[in-house]
């Protein structure tokens, strides 16, 4: 089945900095790779999404890419608040699954 | 988000008791799902519906059981067989091989 590495686990960045999430697959025919942001206690939530026809994809400050050929997506977050503090998991899917990351917890620090 | 729903909030299960955690949802989607999520880590799939009346296992099966009589509702069962069960537990929804949407979750604790 499918395995997914996401790296860093944790991460602190300073207000206004850039952040980065990495991830690997193993799937080859994985098609479709969003990403979710996690506050405490709370549900996960798409924050962007990305499938395997496109190789960027930008909303606002939140930018994800993909390279096939590696098998590895990232997640950018520009200019970061103190608000996009939270954990992120990515995933792929292969079939009718999900498979997720292990997540990164994200600190913005002010 | 709003459209799918989980009850209880919080659930306690005693030694040897099965108790069943409660998902709806009302986008009209076809696919549902339940994940097991432990502290400090990712989401694991137990089990999944792509429509009604038909369920598959997912990675972490044993303990679980799910029925799938209706759309609306995907309901989970965490059996006396499941050593382990304290976690927080999502269910999800989609349309076919669309974004998946979580519910707000079920933490389910051990007396």
């Amino acid at each position: 089945g499918e395995n997914v590495e996401q790296h860093p686990s944790t991460l602190s960045v300073q207000e206004g900095d850039s952040a980065v999430i990495k991830c690997t697959y193993s799937d080859s025919a994985s098609n479709y790779f969003p990403w979710y942001k996690q506050e405490l206690g709370k549900r996960p939530q798409l924050i962007i999404d990305i499938r395997s026809n496109v190789g960027e994809k930008k909303d606002q400050r939140i930018a994800v890419t993909l390279n096939k050929t590696a098998k590895h997506f990232s997640l950018h977050i520009t200019e970061t608040q103190p608000e996009d503090s939270a954990v992120y998991f990515c995933a792929a899917r292969s079939g009718d699954k999900l498979t997720f990351g292990t997540g990164t917890r994200l600190a913005v620090r002010p | 988000d709003g459209g799918i729903t989980q009850s209880p909030k919080y659930l306690f299960r005693k030694e040897g008791q099965n108790v069943t955690l409660s998902c709806e949802q009302n986008l009209n989607h076809d696919a549902m799902y339940w994940y097991r999520q432990d502290p400090g880590q990712g989401l694991r799939l137990i089990y999944y519906s792509q429509i009604v009346n038909d369920f598959q296992k997912g990675d972490i099966a044993e303990g679980y059981s799910v029925s799938r009589e209706k759309k609306e509702s995907f309901p989970l069962t965490v059996t006396s067989a499941q050593k382990n069960p304290t976690a927080f537990y999502l269910c999800a929804s989609s349309s076919q091989q669309e974004t998946q949407y979580f519910g707000p979750g079920t933490r389910l604790l051990v007396l």
